[in-house]
């Protein structure tokens, strides 16, 4: 079974622009949440997906959003960037419940991105 | 003080010895996760527990619900284990769930 992809895997921006991020979980896989990864704040929940509905959501304001496809592929996007959005961004699928609910995580490879 | 913590910051040992890296929480949780990350950035999920002890290989992992404290341990270790140990606990408000994390335990494993 192929693991968790994301796309791309390196993007640099600069300020005011926006990103969107792909990601597909492993096949047969309902559930998908996106993180991000800064040297500062260390790992921190952006949101969770499931049968394409937002089932939770992170702190993080309402420049980051999210959608998730009926064949479960999910999406991020981050407008008006700002310097402090250069992270790595990880997404992670799970059958259904999700790691909010005790479930394991399978985690893509991250998508670095830098914001100039 | 952040809701999860973990110590030590950094770790190194040598090969063949027993680790342990700790996580303490503040609040109640539901669930808790170790994770592990190897430079270059990818994350593997390790165990979830909500209670007691879970085994793998060479991995252990312990919570104690009313301590709110959670350890894992390796044993025999060895270089290929060198990454940064993450704990995550779920913590329920209200209706909805919340996933925070600890800043990570990183462990180097010399010959």
């Amino acid at each position: 079974k192929a693991g968790v992809t994301q796309t791309p895997r390196y993007l640099i921006k600069t300020r005011g622009q926006q990103v969107t991020l792909s990601c597909s979980p492993i096949s047969g896989h309902r559930s998908v949440s996106w993180y991000q990864q800064t040297p500062g704040q260390g790992l921190q929940f952006l949101f969770e997906y499931f049968s394409e509905t937002q089932r939770n959501k992170g702190n993080f304001p309402g420049r980051f959003s999210g959608r998730q496809f009926s064949n479960s592929r999910s999406e991020m996007n981050v407008s008006t960037l700002e310097l402090g959005d250069s992270a790595l961004y990880l997404c992670a699928s799970s059958f259904a419940s999700g790691s909010l609910r005790g479930e394991t995580q399978y985690f893509g490879p991250g998508t670095r991105l830098l914001v100039l | 003080k952040n809701e999860v913590e973990q110590s030590p910051q950094n770790l190194t040992a040598q090969e063949g010895e027993f680790i342990t890296i700790n996580c303490s929480y503040s609040v109640g949780i539901s669930a808790l996760h170790w994770l592990q990350q190897h430079p270059g950035g990818g994350i593997v999920s390790l165990f979830m527990l909500s209670s007691g002890k879970k085994k793998h290989g060479r991995l252990i992992a312990t919570i104690n619900i009313q301590e709110k404290h959670s350890s894992l341990h390796i044993t025999a270790s060895h270089p290929r284990d060198s990454a940064v140990y993450i704990c995550a606990v779920v913590l329920n408000t209200g209706t909805a769930s919340k996933l925070t994390f600890g800043t990570g335990t990183r462990l180097q494993v010399t010959l």
